[in-house]
């Protein structure tokens, strides 16, 4: 079946400091990819809608010059926290869709946990 | 406001016993509902999904939901448990045909030997 690797699955850095997470689909085109972040105990919050080849559509309260996100192909999306601060510490998850409609067609990664210190 | 609730933090059930973990959601209009599974160091992965007809659904691993309006609840619920099963549980919510879920905070599940 589908497949989704993030890397890496987790990375400590510095603070002030820029970190690259890559999310990848191994086995199909990803038209569209979707990043998400989840605090410890609580829901996975979906940060924003990556479409390849465009700009990335931000939900509500996301700060898109903080957390870059790039799909320049329709297997690899990745997702920059720029200038991370402790409060970027967080479980990021991606997740894509080859097309369909509806959210049975999400593959979700296994996550990236971002520590910063 | 749009929200998914899932009151138990954590559930210890022995294994081969019958588990029920519990969502509720507040929506609009009735959604798509869906129960996602996830294991230490893995991707969430669909366990099953709600969007019309017979209101119990069956899923993947002998799990299946029941899906209550009235109650704008969709439990999970599985007959016999098997410590393969301890995990981490998802409900989530979602208008049809839209890949924006809304998740609950997670139940996990501990399984007894």
């Amino acid at each position: 079946g589908a497949v989704v690797s993030q890397h890496p699955s987790w990375v400590i850095c510095k603070s002030g400091t820029s970190v690259k997470i890559e999310c990848r689909s191994l086995d199909f085109q990803a038209t569209t990819m979707f990043w998400y972040r989840q605090f410890p105990k609580q829901s996975l919050m979906l940060m924003a809608t990556s479409n390849e080849g465009s700009k990335a559509t931000y939900e509500q309260g996301v700060e898109k010059d903080k957390f870059l996100i790039n799909h320049a192909s329709l297997t690899l999306s990745t997702l920059t926290v720029t200038s991370a601060h402790p409060e970027d510490s967080s479980f990021y998850i991606c997740s894509a869709t080859s097309g369909g409609s509806g959210a049975n067609v999400l593959t979700f990664g296994a996550g990236s946990r971002l520590t910063v210190l | 406001a749009q929200s998914v609730t899932q009151p138990d933090i954590h559930i210890t059930v022995s294994e081969g016993a019958s588990l029920e973990l519990r969502c509720n959601y507040s929506y609009g209009a009735t959604p798509y509902l869906f129960w996602y599974v996830q294991s230490p160091g893995q991707g969430l992965q669909l366990l099953l999904k709600y969007f019309s007809g017979d209101t119990l659904v069956q899923g993947i691993k002998g799990f299946e939901a029941e899906f209550k309006r009235s109650q704008s609840s969709f439990n999970l619920r599985k007959p016999s448990v098997h410590w393969s099963d301890a995990a981490e549980y998802f409900c989530a919510v979602g208008p049809p045909s839209s890949y924006k879920l809304i998740f609950g905070s997670g139940t996990r599940l501990l399984v007894r030997p």
